[in-house]
């Protein structure tokens, strides 16, 4: 099965940058797009990357995503953290026999 | 402005058939291209995609769920159905519909609706 992992938890304070892993098992992640979902508590998941490292539109240019082939992962980078980014997030990619596949969530907690 | 919604029972009991409906506004899915899928997340768990019907009355389902599933559509009405049989404890969640490719070959869900929640329960 592909599976794309992340990290648990993160924590950073206000002001401060950082970063969420994405890491699949196996192929090329490279070769496929990441999508990544912001999720408040009690809300449905909103698009806050798509394909990588595009921002849709009301995404403040805080959020930033990357791919990288070597480590076959992506990442979500917030800057400027505020206390307004504490959700969970979740990265998702596709993948010819699973499909729509979803990583395990962070929980991104600004203290 | 795209808006969707999810209606369905809030409880079903081991064994019996659920029976969920998308009712979605803002697009179409006679738009090539378009697809509206369902995804689901366990309390406290992550998110877990479930089907898609697209708009040429393709389907795809999850693997592991696929035996009892089926995904429809009601074009003219903007609606997608999703039934499951032989629901069990572990279908419990709350479930999202969302459409995909609304912009050609974007192969993600935008945006979603609020959910509803199902638990599976004697």
């Amino acid at each position: 099965n592909f599976l794309l992992t992340q990290p648990h938890s993160v924590s950073a304070s206000p002001g401060e940058t950082v970063t969420i892993s994405c890491t699949a098992n196996s192929g090329n992640i490279a070769s496929t797009y990441v999508q990544w979902y912001q999720q408040r508590p009690g809300s449905a998941p909103t698009l806050v990357i798509f394909e990588d490292d595009q921002r849709p539109s009301g995404v403040p240019v805080r959020f930033s995503g990357s791919s990288d082939s070597s480590s076959n992962s992506a990442s979500l980078t917030i800057s400027g953290l505020k206390t307004e980014d504490e959700a969970d997030y979740y990265c998702q990619s596709f993948h010819d026999t699973d499909r729509w596949v979803f990583g395990g969530g962070t929980r991104l907690t600004v203290l | 402005q795209i808006t969707l919604r999810e209606s369905g029972p809030a409880l079903v009991k081991p064994t019996q058939t659920l029976t969920l409906t998308c009712t979605f506004s803002g697009f179409s899915l006679a738009t090539t291209g378009v697809g509206v899928g369902w995804i689901r997340q366990p309390p406290g768990k992550a998110l877990e995609w479930v089907a898609l019907i697209y708009w040429d009355n393709g389907k795809r389902y999850r693997p592991s769920l696929e035996s009892r599933l089926t995904i429809t559509k009601d074009t003219s009405n903007n609606e997608v159905v999703l039934t499951m049989t032989n629901v069990n404890p572990a279908d419990t969640g709350t479930y999202y519909c969302a459409p995909l490719g609304l912009i050609l070959s974007h192969n993600y869900f935008d945006p979603w609706g609020p959910g509803t929640l199902v638990t599976v329960s004697s």
